[in-house]
């Protein structure tokens, strides 16, 4: 119903590399964000996507929203050790929902 | 930059017992949420508040759980009678319209004993 597949679960990357994740749904979603999370702290918004197919970019991030508004994907270029740490997708469903759902998250690890 | 802030950081407790944990959401935000985060899991939705009336709340958010905003700036989460599996990092958050970004505190971790 309104899981978000979240994929991958984890990565581990060599410093400068780029690396790609997405968030797909069978459910139709009005706005995906993108937060990151390290441990025992609370999700850092990175990036808000708010219409079908937008193209967003904050620094070294890009993300975008899928047209057919059930996905949406991250891209991180040129990694840093501080990239480390737990990237979740979180989308409001289409429907009025006020709620975010979020994904299981991806665990990113840089070797410098 | 204004940020949500929530206390305390980390609270323990005896089954059984009532908590409270508190919010600061950012102040010319209107929508306030709180999730929890069970350890290693997703963050998941409890309930969301605006205009001093619960406006959407999920299946965990039973009759154990209440919110308040007892004045113009806190905003509450209190569990009755906590659970073992009540045990979670509780978030706070808040935004300024029902679209827009939610903005996440720093979370409360409770551990129920």
């Amino acid at each position: 119903g309104q899981q978000l597949n979240q994929s991958p679960q984890s990565m581990f990357i060599q410093e400068g590399e780029d690396v790609s994740m997405n968030c797909t749904s069978s459910s139709i979603f009005n706005t995906w964000l993108w937060y990151k999370q390290d441990p025992g702290e609370g999700p850092v918004l990175l990036i808000a996507l708010y219409k079908a197919g937008e193209l967003t970019s904050n620094g070294r991030l890009t993300a975008q929203f899928g047209i057919t508004r059930k996905d949406s994907f991250l891209n991180i270029s040129a990694s840093i050790p501080s990239d480390v740490g737990i990237y979740f997708c979180a989308g409001r469903l289409a429907g009025g929902s006020e709620k975010l759902v979020f994904g299981k998250g991806m665990k990113l690890t840089v070797n410098p | 930059e204004p940020e949500v802030t929530q206390t305390p950081s980390h609270q323990v407790t005896q089954m059984g017992q009532e908590v409270i944990l508190r919010c600061v959401p950012i102040s010319n935000h209107l929508y306030f949420y709180w999730y929890r985060q069970i350890l290693g899991q997703k963050v998941e939705f409890l309930v969301s508040f605006y205009n001093n009336e619960i406006s959407e709340k999920s299946e965990i958010f039973d009759d154990q759980f209440s919110v308040e905003r007892p004045d113009g700036s806190n905003f509450t989460l209190k569990i009755r009678s906590t659970k073992l599996e009540d045990s979670a990092m509780y978030f706070c958050a808040s935004g300024t319209s029902v679209v827009e970004t939610q903005y996440f505190g720093p979370g409360t971790r409770l551990l129920v004993l």
